[in-house]
């Protein structure tokens, strides 16, 4: 059973700092390309970021570029999403998506996500 | 970052046929394949429909995606009040590299 779980959210101050995990089973991770959304409160999907199999492609939202920063370990079949300068924008639900193959942008499994707040 | 637009609400009752429209530009639904997402309040979203008409296994074949230049639609057919819930669709764009989202519609069953 494919299964992705968040971790790491919290409450932080404006400006500071949290690492997001997504830890993988049940599938072969490092044949997959993988992305991070949010949800602010009562909102819309938001994507954040992409990366490749191989970590030699990655891609921003606008919003967090410059701030952000998306990476995975292959070996510990784990997605981590690095975000700097937080701002009270930020405050939402990550989740880490697989990308269902190589010719889409589907995204057809989703963790249950991770709640941040940003909030003085 | 630009969004996909679609309605932000819809309804039907029970047996009926509606469809959600989704709107974008040449850079994303122009040039790419069109995916579609259904989302429970405090759940995470599903995947519905991806590259324009194709269901995931599982998803009941009432759940239709279709597809012409620049913009989107969502079918379900036989509406059941099961299927109250919000719906995003979303593309690649290739002028932001990234993804994008439509607001998402709600979907009341009367």
């Amino acid at each position: 059973e494919v299964q992705l779980v968040e971790s790491g959210g919290g409450l932080v101050q404006p400006g500071g700092s949290l690492r997001l995990s997504c830890e993988a089973s049940g599938f072969i991770f490092k044949n997959y390309n993988m992305n991070w959304v949010r949800q602010a409160p009562g909102k819309g999907l938001e994507w954040v970021s992409y990366i490749s199999r191989t970590s030699d492609t990655i891609y921003y939202a606008d919003s967090v570029k410059g701030r952000f920063t998306i990476s995975r370990d292959n070996a510990k079949n784990s997605l981590y999403l690095q975000m700097n300068n937080l701002r009270t924008e930020d405050t939402a639900v990550y989740y880490c998506a697989r990308v269902r193959s190589s010719t889409t942008s589907s995204l057809d499994f989703w963790g249950q996500g991770t709640l941040v707040t940003v909030s003085s | 970052q630009s969004m996909l637009t679609q309605p932000p609400s819809a309804s039907g009752t029970p047996g009926q046929r509606v469809t959600i429209s989704c709107s974008g530009s040449s850079s994303n639904i122009g040039s790419n394949t069109v995916n579609w997402y259904q989302q429970f309040p405090g759940t995470a979203p599903k995947l519905l429909i991806f590259n324009n008409n194709q269901r995931p296994s599982g998803v009941p074949d009432r759940f239709s995606g279709s597809k012409s230049g620049t913009s989107s639609s969502l079918a379900i057919s036989g509406l059941q009040s099961e299927d109250e819930s919000y719906y995003y669709c979303a593309a690649w764009d290739d002028t932001l590299n990234g993804s994008v989202f439509g607001g998402g519609t709600k979907l009341t069953v009367l």
